[in-house]
């Protein structure tokens, strides 16, 4: 079935990397997305990508995608306090390219 | 920029009520979908519409819930009788085709039933 699995908390410093990790099943996914909710918000897209790259980067953030382990990754460089969120991954099924997904979620912490 | 708007933005209600949300998607969007995320977990897809037309509403427990469109634009959510498990917060997002590409979603709607 469908399922997308991360961990549930991460605590950095300011100005460390984080690298925020998720695992998928479905291999046919054509699209693989992360999104960030602050408290009592909805969510916001922070970045996405196609199924067949490898690395997609934009600012601060670099998605890196392992097709063969269905494992994802986003790396967010020189963490800042406001980066202080809920990190979700997200996959679109094969069965519905306009449905996601979602993982339970990870709580990014970044300590001054 | 445009947004989703959606109301209301809180709601207490008791157990066997009948509660309503509604959504305003961003316009020219077709796609418009409902999903209810109860704390600590992940966003799960209740309902996705293509213009007026549900697409998937497998999640949706239909002897209580009830979704519509009937304009293809605006939507409502309804729940009667509401039940404790039901407490959630309860996101609208919309998307311009629903094949890929971003959805854009609202701040939530957050339910808590007594």
């Amino acid at each position: 079935g469908e399922d997308v699995e991360q961990s549930l908390f991460l605590s950095v410093r300011e100005g460390d990397s984080s690298v925020i990790n998720c695992t998928y099943t479905d291999s046919s996914s054509t699209y693989l997305y992360w999104y960030k909710q602050e408290p009592g918000a909805g969510l916001q897209l922070l970045t996405y990508i196609f199924s067949n790259m490898d690395m997609k980067q934009d600012q601060r953030l670099t998605v890196l995608l392992n097709k063969k382990d269905k494992h994802l990754s986003l790396r967010i460089a020189d963490t800042q306090t406001g980066d202080s969120a809920i990190y979700f991954c997200a996959e679109t099924p094969s069965s519905n390219t306009g449905k996601l997904i979602f993982g339970q979620g990870t709580t990014l912490q970044v300590k001054p | 920029e445009a947004e989703v708007a959606q109301s209301p933005r809180y709601k207490i209600t008791e157990k066997s009520q009948a509660v309503a949300f509604w959504c305003d998607p961003i316009s020219g969007h077709a796609t418009l979908y409902w999903y209810r995320q109860i704390l600590g977990q992940g966003p799960e897809l209740l309902v996705q519409f293509q213009d007026e037309s549900v697409v998937d509403d497998s999640q949706l427990p239909k002897d209580r819930f009830s979704a519509e469109r009937l304009k293809g634009v605006d939507s409502t959510l309804k729940i009667q009788p509401a039940e404790l498990g039901d407490s959630a917060m309860y996101l609208c997002a919309s998307s311009r085709s629903g094949a890929g590409g971003e959805l854009f979603f609202g701040e939530g709607s957050r339910l808590t039933v007594l």
